[in-house]
């Protein structure tokens, strides 16, 4: 069992240029989030999803965007990278539909350079 | 506004014991985790508390105070890989979760 995998595992992109983070999930599990970790700072949520069909707007979504057509994807769309939005990304999912009391999760991570 | 406060970093030896704290300010309590997150990787969950008290699992165990907004993750027997960081984070009433920005734990032989 994979658990949840993500594409790139880095990747360095010229600022203007639009960018899809690609996350998948082979544990049928409802919620799918995306986070992104920056130096002395916790993770902060962009988006998520309760459920296929459904997302939703975290703390930081500003430039970002998803889509949840099924149960397994997740991906996230940077329309036009700008270098603020150098950062690691985090996919993760857990069981539960928006009660965050369940354990998340996380894929591997994915570096994304804008210059 | 709402607040996760964990010390940015501390460092122990081999074979001791740690305490790492979490404070936390928010607007409602729905239980508290703490994940480990080793330099590169992603978070891995350790422990979830919701009701106080102390919980053990195995060298770790997490200890929860909701009258005093406290936390601790308590590592005994300390190895080298227990090296990473301790990432805090709180479920508020809305059931959002907010995250501490860890602690990065450096064990020393």
């Amino acid at each position: 069992i994979a658990g949840i995998t993500q594409a790139p595992t880095s990747q360095i992109l010229a600022a203007g240029r639009r960018m899809t983070l690609r996350c998948t999930q082979d544990m049928r599990h409802n919620a799918m989030y995306w986070y992104r970790q920056d130096l002395g700072l916790g993770l902060r949520l962009i988006h998520y999803s309760n459920t296929a069909g459904t997302t939703g707007k975290g703390e930081v979504p500003d430039g970002y965007s998803v889509s949840r057509a099924n149960t397994d994807d997740f991906p996230l769309t940077l329309a036009s990278a700008v270098p603020s939005q150098t950062s690691v990304y985090f996919c993760a999912s857990s069981d539960s539909a928006g009660a965050n009391t369940d354990t998340q999760y996380f894929g591997p991570g994915t570096r994304l350079t804008v210059l | 506004g709402q607040n996760i406060d964990q010390p940015t970093e501390m460092t122990a030896t081999e074979g001791a014991i740690v305490q790492i704290n979490c404070t936390y300010q928010t607007s409602g309590f729905n239980g508290l985790f703490w994940y480990q997150q080793h330099a590169g990787e992603a978070p891995t969950f350790l422990s979830y508390n919701v009701l106080d008290g102390l919980e053990e699992k195995g060298r770790f165990s997490s200890f929860l105070s909701r009258s005093k907004g406290y936390s601790y993750l308590l590592l005994k027997e300390l190895q080298m890989k227990d090296s990473a960081s301790y990432l805090c984070a709180v479920v508020d009433s809305n059931y959002q979760l907010i995250w501490g920005a860890g602690t990065k734990l450096i064990i020393k032989p």
